[in-house]
């Protein structure tokens, strides 16, 4: 069955590094994915899309990848800050239709 | 700015109410989504709405409906509610159906089924 990976343990580090999130996935092509931020008790908030023919997607601070071979997506943020702090969620048009697939998030804590 | 905007950010009810939770976006967009959210779990779709009066089930529509008469207000109604349907539900919309647009949330509404 289609599934999508996230790390579900917290990811931890000092501010001014490089956080890096994984989001795997298989048993589809997906055409396009997209990764959204969420702050406790708020909804999700979009941040970037990639499509299946982009390697690398940048928005200020944000750097996504898109390894179709591999099934995996990584999100990057560059200088981290402890506002970055939040759940990472990645989605993907895993089924026919127009509807997308969520992964479980990873949460981010970024330390002063 | 878009604004989805859900009537109750928190709720609760008891076993077997009927229980409705509104969803109202501002930016005329054509798609709207439920999704709820449960640890572990991750965002489940159980409706989605491509067009006024119309809609698709998603992963998980046992145990619930929706009505869309307007474009801009999207309903899911726990027709008995449920122990087990005590989560955090999620509204969305999108302007259009494909794939490559972004969705924008509601806050949420916490329900609580006693």
């Amino acid at each position: 069955s289609q599934k999508i990976e996230q790390n579900s343990e917290a990811l931890n580090i000092q501010e001014g590094k490089t956080a890096t999130l994984t989001c795997n996935y298989t048993n589809y092509s997906p055409a396009y994915l997209q990764w959204y931020r969420q702050d406790p008790g708020r909804g999700p908030v979009f941040l970037l899309l990639i499509r299946e023919n982009e390697k690398e997607k940048r928005k200020e601070r944000l750097k996504v990848t898109f390894d179709t071979t591999l099934k995996q997506s990584l999100f990057h943020i560059t200088a981290s800050q402890p506002a970055d702090s939040a759940t990472y969620l990645c989605a993907l048009d895993m089924k026919t239709g127009n509807m997308l697939t969520f992964g479980g998030g990873t949460r981010l804590m970024v330390k002063p | 700015d878009v604004k989805v905007t859900q009537s109750s950010r928190y709720l609760v009810k008891r076993t077997g109410e009927k229980v409705f939770l509104e969803c109202v976006q501002d930016m005329d967009h054509e798609n709207m989504f439920w999704y709820r959210q449960d640890p572990g779990l991750g965002l489940r779709l159980i409706y989605f709405s491509y067009d006024v009066k119309m809609k698709e089930k998603g992963d998980i529509p046992e145990g619930y409906s929706v009505s869309r008469e307007k474009k801009e207000r999207f309903s899911l109604i726990l027709e008995s509610a449920s122990t087990n349907q005590t989560s955090m539900y999620l509204c969305a919309s999108r302007p259009g159906t494909a794939n490559n647009q972004p969705q924008h949330f509601g806050d949420g509404t916490r329900l609580s089924i006693l």
